[in-house]
């Protein structure tokens, strides 16, 4: 049972245009919501993160959006550039327990076109 | 700061042996997490810990396991290895456990393949 999904294995962006990635979940139940970036034979680099009381956390090109009522999230990157070539996965944090455990979505693979 | 390192890099092990990997998280953090990584399952949470002690275990055999030492770094053991554990096996620490927007920091992984 996936609880974090990415239903989107790929995606493909013009350089300078915005990228959108999206993740959905299942469980109410989680406090914490993270993207990371992944290259190949390397392990994920944390970029954004917000909680489930906000519904926006901005980082410089990065923007994470949360819709608790419809329990998406999604990430814009603006403008895109060809070194954001990646996989991108989003997490949840389970709430409730004393633990940090992350359920990972399946990833998306980003790819900017120059 | 130096990040979270893990050795070995990679390893080539046969069926039926046993493997052990190393990790070293953040200075100062005290919290390290393990995950195993494959095309089929995706990134999928083994277990954490915390001050020496396992808080959380996810849905792996008993063949998994892991401790954690007085200086924060934590080993894990895969015993009987089969060929299905073949994976990138990575490991995250933080500063604590479950804080408020507590974010998990990543090593670059094992992988270990199982011939």
């Amino acid at each position: 049972d996936q609880q974090v999904k990415q239903n989107s294995p790929s995606l493909s962006v013009q350089e300078g245009r915005i990228s959108i990635l999206n993740c959905d979940y299942t469980n109410s139940m989680f406090d914490y919501f993270l993207w990371y970036k992944k290259y190949p034979a390397e392990g994920p680099t944390f970029l954004i993160s917000i909680s489930s009381i906000k519904d926006k956390n901005e980082d410089g090109r990065f923007t994470v959006f949360l819709n608790k009522s419809a329990k998406h999230l999604s990430l814009h990157i603006v403008p895109s550039q060809p070194g954001d070539s990646a996989v991108y996965f989003c997490a949840a944090r389970p709430w409730g327990g004393a633990t940090n455990k992350l359920i990972f979505g399946t990833g998306t693979l980003l790819a900017v076109q120059p | 700061k130096a990040g979270v390192t893990q050795t070995p890099r990679y390893l080539i092990k046969t069926r039926g042996q046993q493997v052990t990997l190393s990790c070293s998280p953040i200075s100062g953090h005290r919290s390290v997490s393990w995950y195993q990584q494959t095309p089929g399952q995706g990134l999928q949470f083994l277990f954490e810990y915390f001050s020496e002690t396992q808080r959380n275990k996810g849905n792996f055999p008993g063949r998994f396991s892991g401790r954690q030492f007085s200086n924060s770094r934590s080993e894990m053991n895969v015993s009987t290895l089969e060929l299905g554990d073949s994976a990138l096996y990575l490991c995250a620490s933080s500063t604590r456990l479950a804080g408020y927007q507590e974010t998990q920091y990543f090593g670059p992984g094992t992988r270990l393949l199982v011939l």
